[in-house]
């Protein structure tokens, strides 16, 4: 079952921050998180595994929360290089699947 | 060199015919998927192969055949297409099942392969 996003879009400004959010039904295993610019492959960030763990890229962090089954994307002092959709993954924790979320598209204007 | 590399990039066809996309990954992963985005952008998986076995077949119409001559290759054969089989596919490949030993660690993906039914 493929995990819930919100929102579905956002637009900044240069140096904004936003949070985009990943939730699902299922007890989770870990949450993956990937940006897709427009025409191109969707490119990993980063894997949070179960245990609550936060971890950043850059100035783009994420947090998991796995008694709610939900995480979040955290992008922080945006650049224009954070244009992209971004997909959350979620892998259950009853079978070896990743099912990835809806996308959220983030438009950084400078 | 391209980790991932899918062919054709491109593929314009009419209702019933027969394709193929051909993947192919030098990284030495064990583990190879065909995922379909449409124009929604739904990342959906289709299939996945551990060692030129399949593990994971999704409820995906069996006109769509995947075959995994070795565990660098993983090909998607479609026959009698359909307007709504038009999509991008990815194809992608991790190492294994991840860290722990259960499911995916990071998906490399190839550049994608556009199909358009006419």
């Amino acid at each position: 079952q493929q995990p819930v996003q919100s929102p579905q879009a956002v637009i900044l400004r240069e140096g904004e921050d936003a949070v985009i959010n990943c939730s699902s039904s299922k007890a989770l295993y870990s949450v993956h998180w990937y940006r897709q610019k427009h025409g191109e492959a969707p490119v990993f960030l980063m894997i949070l595994l179960k245990g609550g763990e936060q971890k950043g890229h850059e100035k783009i962090s994420a947090s998991f929360n796995e008694k709610k089954q939900q995480s979040s994307l955290y992008l922080t002092a945006s650049q224009l290089s954070y244009s992209g959709t971004y997909f959350c993954g979620t892998e259950s924790s009853s079978d070896y699947k990743l099912s990835f979320g809806a996308g959220t598209t983030v438009t950084v204007r400078a | 060199d391209t980790a991932v590399s899918q062919t054709p990039k491109y593929l314009v066809t009419q209702m019933g015919n027969d394709k193929s996309i051909k993947c192919e990954q030098n990284l030495g992963h064990d583990t190879m998927y065909w995922y379909k985005q449409d124009s929604k952008k739904f990342l959906k998986i289709m299939f996945s192969y551990n060692n030129k076995e399949l593990i994971i077949n999704e409820t995906v119409p069996n006109r769509f055949s995947p075959k995994s001559p070795d565990k660098a290759h993983l090909n998607l054969h479609i026959n009698s297409l359909e307007l709504g089989d038009s999509a991008v596919y990815f194809c992608a490949s991790s190492q294994d099942f991840g860290t722990q030993g259960i499911g995916p660690g990071e998906l490399f993906f190839g550049e994608g392969s556009r199909l358009t039914v006419l």
